[in-house]
């Protein structure tokens, strides 16, 4: 079965300190990956994705994530946090089986709620 | 800034009303979405229209009901809803492609279902 995990539902860092989220994925194929974060009473934006390619992914507002494919990890990060950045962070995984219709269906993570405080 | 725009923001309706979300793309994207999200909960796909024809409905009541006139624009008319119906509904859109294409989401319309 394909599944997303994120095993931290908050996060906590100061202004300033690294953050990490953490997502794992697990999939048939090959994965595609996007993260997307919600601002508090917000839709959902889109930071990257992975494809294919470089294993280091760099995104919007200064993001990046690493796909690690022996790990099956697609973690989140940040040099800098900024308390901007406090908001809930969804993982997904693309379903690549190739049933009509099902590859558009993302698969999501159960969300990471990120607190960066001054 | 998102390009989905969803209308309105907020509704509130009553059990027996009649009520539509309206959402514009003008990203040329061909594969239109309704999600719908409870607070701090993943959102939960209902529909995909592509190329303006249904092709997934994840088993929602028939009290939700989608529409899409053009390429750009998607509606979802609403009756006879519950409490429970009380939620954000998020369009969103996307190319349509077998590659890795982003589904990009509009900022929600909250309903409240009194």
């Amino acid at each position: 079965a394909q599944s997303v995990a994120q095993p931290e539902d908050q996060v906590n860092v100061a202004e300033g300190n690294p953050l990490t989220v953490k997502c794992t994925y697990s999939v048939s194929g090959n994965p595609y990956l996007f993260w997307y974060v919600q601002y508090p009473n917000r839709g959902l934006q889109f930071l990257l994705k992975y494809i294919t390619g470089d294993n280091l992914v760099k995104g919007s507002y200064g993001f990046e994530a690493e796909f690690n494919k022996s790990q099956t990890s697609f973690h989140l990060k940040k040099p800098s946090a900024l308390v901007s950045d406090s908001a809930l962070y969804f993982c997904a995984v693309r379903d690549m089986r190739l049933a009509a219709g099902n590859n558009r269906k993302l698969i999501w993570g159960l969300g990471t709620s990120l607190a960066v405080n001054p | 800034d998102t390009e989905v725009t969803q209308t309105p923001k907020h509704l509130v309706m009553g059990m027996t009303n009649k009520k539509s979300l309206k959402c514009e793309q003008h990203m040329g994207h061909r594969a239109m979405y309704w999600y719908k999200q409870k607070a701090k909960k993943p959102p939960e796909l209902m529909f995909v229209y592509s190329y303006e024809k249904l092709s997934i409905n994840e088993s929602v009541p028939s009290r939700f009901s989608p529409e899409c006139p053009n390429s750009s624009l998607l509606n979802l008319h609403l009756h006879a809803l519950q409490p429970e119906d009380s939620a954000l509904y998020l369009c969103a859109s996307s190319q349509e492609s077998v590659s890795g294409n982003t589904i990009y989401f509009g900022e929600g319309s909250w309903l409240t279902v009194v």
